[in-house]
């Protein structure tokens, strides 16, 4: 069965370093995600990526984030300048007409 | 906006045992519910769905019914397995999934033998 991979699987950073994050969505859907959970919270939508451009964006997906498809395989997540509020687990997610499937997501630490 | 508000854990059972894990839910519209289980160490999975009203989503004995009146989708199971044992995510979307997710805050399930 096709499955969403995600790298790395933890990151530690110190706050005001840049971090990317990688995500390899199911190769035939269209519909890209970013979501992230800090710990004991709810998961939150972060952003929404169709046809190359972003779709939707919450309310946490300020200026410091960004997110790319850089070469048709590949869905990336950068966040420019870390803070320590940045500590979370994020999870990728894609779609094709339907439901989303989610990735192992990749644990994020800022010290 | 849209919210969903599921039923605080952790949650512990006996192997047997009947689940039940409430969620409700505020929307504008006629959202998409759903139900996620996350075992550990590994990402969300889509347990079940329902798409519209008095639908009913049901997948490896797990069954939850869309109630327009209630604004309730309680997912159930009628025995519990030790290999359930996860956290579970109710969650919306404005569309059939291509939309945004709007989360619960999950609840853990532990199953003894």
């Amino acid at each position: 069965e096709p499955e969403v991979t995600q790298t790395p699987s933890h990151q530690v950073t110190q706050m005001g370093q840049e971090v990317i994050l990688r995500c390899v969505p199911i190769s035939n859907h269209l519909y890209f995600y970013w979501y992230r959970q800090i710990l004991g919270q709810k998961v939150e939508f972060l952003v929404s990526f169709y046809n190359n451009e972003i779709s939707e964006k919450s309310e946490i997906f300020d200026d410091q984030f960004s997110v790319e498809r850089p070469d048709g395989s590949n869905f990336t997540l950068k966040i420019r300048s870390t803070k320590l509020e940045d500590s979370a687990m994020y999870f990728c997610a894609c779609s094709g007409t339907g439901e989303q499937y989610f990735g192992p997501g990749t644990r994020l630490t800022v010290t | 906006g849209d919210s969903v508000t599921q039923m605080e854990g952790p949650v512990t059972l006996s192997e047997e045992a009947f689940l039940t894990i409430n969620c409700t839910y505020t929307a504008t519209g006629y959202p998409s519910l759903f139900w996620y289980v996350q075992y550990p160490g590994e990402g969300l999975q889509l347990l079940l769905k329902a798409t519209k009203a008095d639908d009913k989503g049901s997948n490896k004995g797990f069954e939850a019914t869309y109630r327009k009146e209630t604004t309730s989708f309680h997912l159930e199971k009628g025995s519990v397995q030790v290999s359930d044992s996860a956290v579970y995510f109710c969650a919306l979307s404005d569309e059939g999934g291509s939309e945004k997710l709007v989360f619960g805050k999950g609840t853990k399930l532990t199953v003894n033998p």
